[in-house]
């Protein structure tokens, strides 16, 4: 079983609302990552988290605030959002030493 | 700090044509390469992946890369396509950053479209 799950598929919010994005794996992996893809445009990396700890943020503003409560969940906080922070947000996980990424569907993000 | 191009940002093409498609990287240490399809509405799924070993590289749905390290680049191809393939194809290369992860920077990625 290979299969990334994220919550919700669709999210509207203002930019004055407080909304958490859910990742969820049982594949046993540890270490998750938290990707935004603009359209038409590549996932860059946001976040990476080794062993529930985050060890890679890739300069992302404050306003998107990543949790990894254990090592199947991976959440991302998100307030006081812009307008230009509307994307597809893929989460992914790969087992510790083992490079290969396994992706989530994604949330779909809409910032009005 | 590693980057990847892809030379095609849209290729159209008939069914049973054959597809290559263009990838070069950048990067001073020891290289993973991806190929990752994401088909229209659907996840980013793995097509292929080069570690170590025989440069030639075969993966799912009949696709093959070739890893060329003096070229700098793991180009992906299928002999013949279908309409099924039509998808965007992102080429990756993953960094390993000691004790912190792993770090995948994509390609700008290739829209095919495969006429029926």
């Amino acid at each position: 079983d290979t299969e990334v799950t994220q919550t919700p598929k669709h999210l509207v919010m203002g930019m004055t609302n407080k909304k958490s994005l859910k990742c969820e794996q049982h594949m046993g992996h540890r270490a998750m990552y938290w990707y935004k893809q603009k359209a038409k445009k590549p996932p860059e990396l946001m976040f990476v988290y080794s062993y529930e700890k985050l060890s890679i943020n890739e300069s992302v503003p404050s306003r998107f605030s990543p949790e990894c409560p254990n090592s199947s969940l991976l959440n991302l906080h998100l307030h006081a959002l812009q307008p230009e922070d509307s994307a597809l947000y893929l989460c992914a996980s790969s087992q510790w030493g083992e490079e290969t990424q396994y992706f989530g569907p994604g949330t779909r993000l809409l910032v009005l | 700090a590693q980057s990847v191009s892809q030379h095609n940002h849209h290729v159209i093409l008939s069914e049973a044509a054959s597809l290559e498609l263009g990838c070069n990287y950048s990067y001073g240490g020891t290289v993973n390469l991806f190929w990752y399809v994401q088909y229209p509405g659907q996840h980013l799924q793995l097509l292929l992946k080069y570690f170590s070993g025989d440069p030639l590289v075969k993966g799912i749905k009949g696709f093959e890369a070739e890893f060329i390290k003096s070229k700098f680049s793991f180009n992906l191809r299928k002999p013949s396509v279908q309409w099924s393939d039509t998808a965007e194809y992102f080429c990756a290369v993953n960094a390993r950053i000691k004790a912190a992860g792993n770090k995948l920077t994509f390609g700008g990625g290739t829209r095919v479209l495969v006429k029926p």
